[in-house]
């Protein structure tokens, strides 16, 4: 089955700059990789996906790159800002119309922006 | 449009008791998904339901089982509960299935003493 790795685990930075988060996956055939925000207390929200056929998608301060043939993907926010401190989960699965694939979370990495 | 909701958002049961956890999805949503969270293992899938039918299942054991109804609303029971089942229980909705666009509840805590 697949098998998603995410790291870092706990990730600081300061104010203004930049986050990076890194996730590798390891079944070929996924094509659907999203990813989560949850915020403490609060559930999972989707925050931007991309899709296999699609090497970046951006959406404001949000982008997020896929590198098929190595099987990783990352999450880049710019201009962070204390709002986007959060447990961020990037996530792999086949995506099919009327499909039956589970999604299979990453272990999470925990952002601190730094005021 | 209302979101996915999940009752009840908290709940405290003894060991060896048995819980059912319930989630109504997006209007329109056709499948439900379940997952388990806890700090330690992260969010780990339980099983989805497609028009009333089981389609996956994650690597729980067998106490661990769901249901869906004609709505599309869905159950899931724990029998015999034990300390370690003591976690956040999510449910996602979507409207093709497990892996497209899932849209979470805001989970049950269940507590297990």
């Amino acid at each position: 089955g697949e098998n998603v790795e995410q790291h870092p685990s706990t990730l600081s930075v300061q104010e203004g700059d930049s986050a990076v988060i890194k996730c590798t996956y390891s079944d070929s055939a996924s094509n659907y990789f999203p990813w989560y925000k949850q915020e403490l207390g609060k559930r999972p929200q989707l925050i931007i996906d991309i899709r296999s056929n699609v090497g970046e998608k951006k959406d404001q301060r949000i982008a997020v790159t896929l590198n098929k043939t190595a099987k990783h993907f990352s999450l880049h926010i710019t201009e962070t800002q204390p709002e986007d401190s959060a447990v961020y989960f990037c996530a792999a699965s086949i995506l099919r119309h009327f499909g039956n694939e589970k999604l299979t979370f990453g272990t999470g990495t925990r952002l601190t922006i730094i005021p | 449009k209302a979101g996915v909701t999940q009752t009840p958002r908290y709940l405290i049961k003894t060991r060896g008791q048995q819980v059912t956890l319930s989630c109504s999805p997006i209007s329109g949503h056709r499948s439900v998904s379940w997952y388990q969270q806890t700090p330690g293992q992260g969010l780990q899938f339980l099983f989805e339901y497609f028009s009333e039918t089981q389609r996956n299942k994650g690597n729980f054991p067998g106490r661990f089982s769901g249901r869906q109804f004609s709505n599309s609303r869905s159950e899931m029971n724990v029998s015999t509960l034990e300390l370690g089942d003591s976690a956040l229980y999510l449910c996602a909705s979507s409207w093709t299935g497990a892996a497209g666009e899932a849209f979470f509840g805001q989970g049950t805590r269940l507590t297990v003493v």
